[in-house]
């Protein structure tokens, strides 16, 4: 089953903060993040495992709450690089894996 | 370069005619998978293979057949395209889907007319 995304859109300013999040309906085991800029393929950015661990990558950092069964991607002082459209992926324990619809997130100088 | 290369990037097609987009990885991934991508509904997967000779049914596999007779290539197969498999089709591939991350290829661009 697909997971839920939140927001659909946000639109920033350069310099501002973002939160994205996915959450699950079932039981996670991991957590992927992409970001797809368009007319391009999704890049990996991080995946989180059980245990609720935290990562980082430059200014962008994630959460694992596998309890919640949900994620969260945070985008701190945004740069225009980091438009375009992000997407969660979970593994629910050997099922299928399965991406979330995706966040469309815009930044503006 | 570790990549995942898919041909063709674009194909305009008939309704029926038979095509195959191929896909390739260099990076000795065990874990290939394809996608299609449309607005609206995110990346929703087709078909995956966990090794050689082993496939398997993703979400949307209807229309649809793969192959995986060498663990570089894995071939993605419309026998008999239509109209409701216009798409965008990722492939993908990872050492272990649970513990890393996938490499995907460019996209293949398909509009069945």
């Amino acid at each position: 089953q697909q997971p839920v995304q939140s927001p659909q859109a946000v639109i920033l300013r350069e310099g501002e903060d973002a939160v994205i999040n996915c959450s699950s309906s079932k039981a996670l085991y991991s957590v992927h993040w992409y970001r797809q800029k368009h007319g391009e393929a999704p890049v990996f950015l991080m995946i989180l495992l059980k245990g609720g661990e935290q990562k980082g990558h430059e200014k962008i950092s994630a959460s694992f709450n596998e309890k919640k069964q949900q994620s969260s991607l945070y985008l701190t002082a945004s740069q225009l690089s980091y438009s375009g459209t992000y997407f969660c992926g979970t593994d629910n324990y050997g099922q299928n894996f399965v991406f979330g619809p995706g966040t469309r997130l815009s930044v503006l100088p | 370069e570790a990549q995942v290369t898919q041909n063709p990037r674009y194909l305009i097609t008939v309704t029926g005619k038979k095509l195959t987009v191929t896909c390739s990885q260099n990076m000795n991934h065990e874990y290939m998978s394809w996608y299609r991508q449309d607005p609206g509904l995110g990346l929703r997967q087709i078909y995956y293979s966990m090794n050689v000779e082993v496939t398997d049914k993703g979400d949307v596999p209807e229309g649809y057949k793969v192959s995986r007779k060498e663990k570089r290539n894995f071939p993605l197969i419309l026998e008999s395209p239509s109209p409701n498999q216009t798409s965008l089709y990722f492939c993908a591939s990872s050492f272990e889907p649970s513990g890393d991350g996938y490499t995907f290829g460019s996209g293949t661009r398909l509009t069945v007319v």
